[in-house]
């Protein structure tokens, strides 16, 4: 069985701060993906992120930063210099790369609010 | 533009009324799958489709059906909506299960 924890469930900071977005995943398989995606208040899901479980290189896009260590099973997303626009649900998720069933596994969420 | 769209964005209807909800992609994906988002539980996904005429159950497919007769069409049908089904759903597509899945706009459906 594969697990996302969204362990914050919401976080709320001030306009300019650095925030990270916790995620932790359980699974058994030895290939696998990890995803971030973004909800902001319109609804839509964006995509943001894809690491493979091969690859533990951090990333950085801009204001965003993602810190992936196996040895914690973490993929922790950081935006830095935050802005009122980064307010959104943010999602963790995992696919399996070796069993079959199920496409990605969502963490529940965590909602940013950036206060001006 | 590449996209998945989904029809209708709302509805509103009541409780055993048949509906479907419709999901088509431009991108010549092979993967498409159907998630329900509740608040507190993330998405979860409802049923998947590997191809044409290829469908199986994901986490909660109980009272939702779905064909896939074409590669770019994945309709979600409920056949007898229940209250416990009001909730907002996302049709998503990919090029293959564990490539990026990207997302059509939701559609809020709320069953009285």
């Amino acid at each position: 069985a594969q697990k996302v924890t969204q362990a914050q469930t919401e976080i709320s900071v001030v306009e300019k701060e650095d925030v990270t977005l916790d995620c932790v995943y359980e699974t058994r398989d030895t290939t696998y993906y990890l995803f971030w995606y973004k909800q902001p208040p319109s609804g839509e899901l964006v995509f943001l992120i894809r690491r493979n479980s091969f690859d533990e290189q951090n990333e950085i896009s801009g204001r965003y930063s993602w810190n992936f260590q196996k040895s914690t099973s973490s993929f922790n997303f950081t935006i830095t210099a935050s802005q009122v626009v980064d307010s959104a649900v943010y999602f963790c998720a995992l696919s399996s790369g070796d069993t079959g069933r199920r496409a990605l596994t969502f963490g529940s969420g965590t909602r940013l609010q950036v206060q001006p | 533009e590449a996209q998945v769209t989904q029809n209708p964005r709302y509805l509103i209807t009541v409780t055993g009324k048949k509906l479907t909800v419709t999901c088509s992609q431009n991108m010549n994906h092979e993967y498409m799958s159907w998630y329900r988002q509740d608040p507190g539980l993330g998405l979860r996904q409802i049923y998947y489709s590997m191809n044409v005429e290829v469908t199986d159950k994901g986490d909660v497919p109980e009272g939702y059906k779905v064909s896939r007769k074409e590669k770019r069409n994945f309709p979600l049908i409920l056949e007898s909506p229940s209250p416990n089904q009001t909730s907002l759903y996302f049709c998503a597509s990919s090029r293959t299960r564990t490539d990026t899945q990207y997302f059509g706009p939701g559609t809020r459906l709320t069953v009285l």
